[in-house]
């Protein structure tokens, strides 16, 4: 069983530019949820996709968007990067949306804008 | 929006004593969750409560899920220089349509000193 890969691992990018994180969920997973978690906080949610479409979202700008593909990997783009952006990015997957189930997480992507 | 109080922020303690962390909301949550985070890596899961007053234990490792639905607390016995790491509670909020999200807590940073 293949646990949730996200690449790449770490990231530099200016202000103004656009990235493309991207994450496998874990085998037998088909809900994506993205987190961003800035240095000395707790992840807070961006949102999540199930069946390929957003199922839910945080508070966060439309610059921030995804993708889900039919085999369940995700995708995380940032349009117009801001320096507060600057963070780890995680990815969790889940074998559904229900309020009880557990997340796991990948690694992360850790992004830093100039 | 919902937010979780962890605490205490860091804890120093020697190797071979117990550890008490707890998180309490000011709203009631439906799940209850603790995580584990080493640098450079993606939150783990330890335990996972679902129910009121469930205790539940994971080795060295017990949980509880508070009557009131809006605490939870975590304890380590007989810590182990591993045991090092950062902790968050996170759960999912007793609120309409919001039950994909997580909700995190600050972390509280455990160190063990040998």
């Amino acid at each position: 069983e293949t646990g949730v890969t996200q690449s790449p691992t770490h990231l530099i990018k200016t202000r103004g530019q656009q990235v493309t994180l991207r994450c496998s969920s874990q085998s037998g997973h088909n809900t994506v949820s993205w987190y961003q978690q800035a240095l000395g906080q707790g992840p807070q949610f961006i949102f999540q996709y199930y069946r390929e479409e957003e199922n839910g979202r945080g508070n966060f700008p439309p610059r921030f968007s995804g993708l889900q593909f039919p085999n369940y990997s995700s995708e995380l783009n940032v349009n117009a990067l801001e320096l507060d952006d600057s963070a780890l990015y995680l990815c969790a997957s889940s074998s559904s949306t229900g309020a009880g189930e557990k997340l796991f997480f990948g690694s992360g992507t850790q992004l830093f804008v100039l | 929006g919902q937010q979780l109080n962890q605490s205490p922020q860091s804890m120093f303690i020697q190797e071979g004593e117990d550890v008490s962390m707890n998180c309490t909301s000011s709203s009631i949550f439906n799940t209850w969750l603790w995580y584990k985070q080493d640098p450079g890596e993606g939150p783990v899961l330890l335990i996972a409560l679902y129910k009121a007053g469930e205790l539940t234990s994971n080795g060295r490792l017990t949980a509880q899920f508070g009557i009131t639905r809006k605490d939870s607390f975590l304890n380590i016995s007989a810590s182990i220089p591993s045991d090092v790491g950062i902790y968050f509670c996170a759960g999912h909020p007793n609120s309409g349509g919001s039950n994909y999200k997580l909700t995190f807590g600050k972390g509280t940073l455990l160190t063990v000193n040998p």
